[in-house]
């Protein structure tokens, strides 16, 4: 199985700031890498796929690079409705998910 | 406007076998670019893909979960079910049933269930 290794777990951060999380692959998953924000209570929404490519309908200030095992999703100036836990996601080979990245407020 | 609902029991006692079913509405089960999918959240964890099932009946499971997992679909209802043997406190989450699109280059989870939770007490 492919794990999916995401950090920071957490991370305080203001409204205005900028916000890189990390995603790991254990093995070469190529631009199999999606991106979903999750809300208390909700299910998760999807922010990227294809490592780089924008969902229709989420905001610019979301991106997504990398290839191979090593990805990145940035919030170029981080809102209020941005505090959530965000997670990675290989569709390489079956399916596996990061452990997720709390981005609280500071 | 696609829309997913499970349903399916609350509480369990360890070694019952647990099913849920996903109503699909807003699209079909049959069309053939989606892969209907079982996904599960334990308490403050993360997310653990269960397996999928395609149309065609093609499935694939989560290798740790394959000696006690089935998903089944019935096109006549729009719907597909999961069946999870042997159930133990372990098994204890918020079960999702998601819709996997196959994209030109990727797949990625498009619509989500709004997510049950599974309790399994004795």
């Amino acid at each position: 199985d492919i794990q999916m290794t995401q950090s920071p777990s957490s991370l305080s951060a203001s409204v205005g700031d900028r916000v890189t999380i990390t995603c790991r692959a254990s093995q070469t998953i190529i631009s199999h890498l999606n991106w979903y924000q999750q809300k208390p209570g909700k299910a998760p929404n999807l922010l990227i796929y294809g490592a780089s490519s924008l969902k229709r309908g989420v905001p610019s200030r979301f991106s997504g690079s990398g290839s191979g095992t090593d990805f990145t999703l940035t919030i170029s100036s981080l809102q209020p409705e941005d505090f959530a836990i965000y997670y990675c996601q290989q569709s390489y080979t079956d399916q596996s998910f990061g452990g997720g990245t709390k981005v609280e407020i500071k | 406007q696609v829309q997913l609902q499970e349903s399916g029991p609350g509480l369990m006692k360890p070694s019952e076998t647990l099913s849920l079913t996903c109503t699909v509405s807003g699209g079909s089960v049959s069309s053939g670019n989606y892969y209907w999918t079982w996904i599960r959240q334990s308490p403050g964890k993360g997310l653990e893909w269960i397996g999928f099932i395609h149309y065609s009946g093609g499935t694939n499971y989560k290798s740790s979960l394959k000696s006690r997992v089935t998903i089944s679909i019935d096109p006549s209802k729009n719907q597909f079910s999961l069946r999870l043997r042997a159930v133990t406190a372990a098994d204890t989450a918020v079960y999702y049933c998601a819709r996997e699109i196959q994209g030109y280059s990727t797949t990625w989870y498009d619509y989500w269930g709004q997510g049950t939770l599974v309790t399994v007490s004795a």
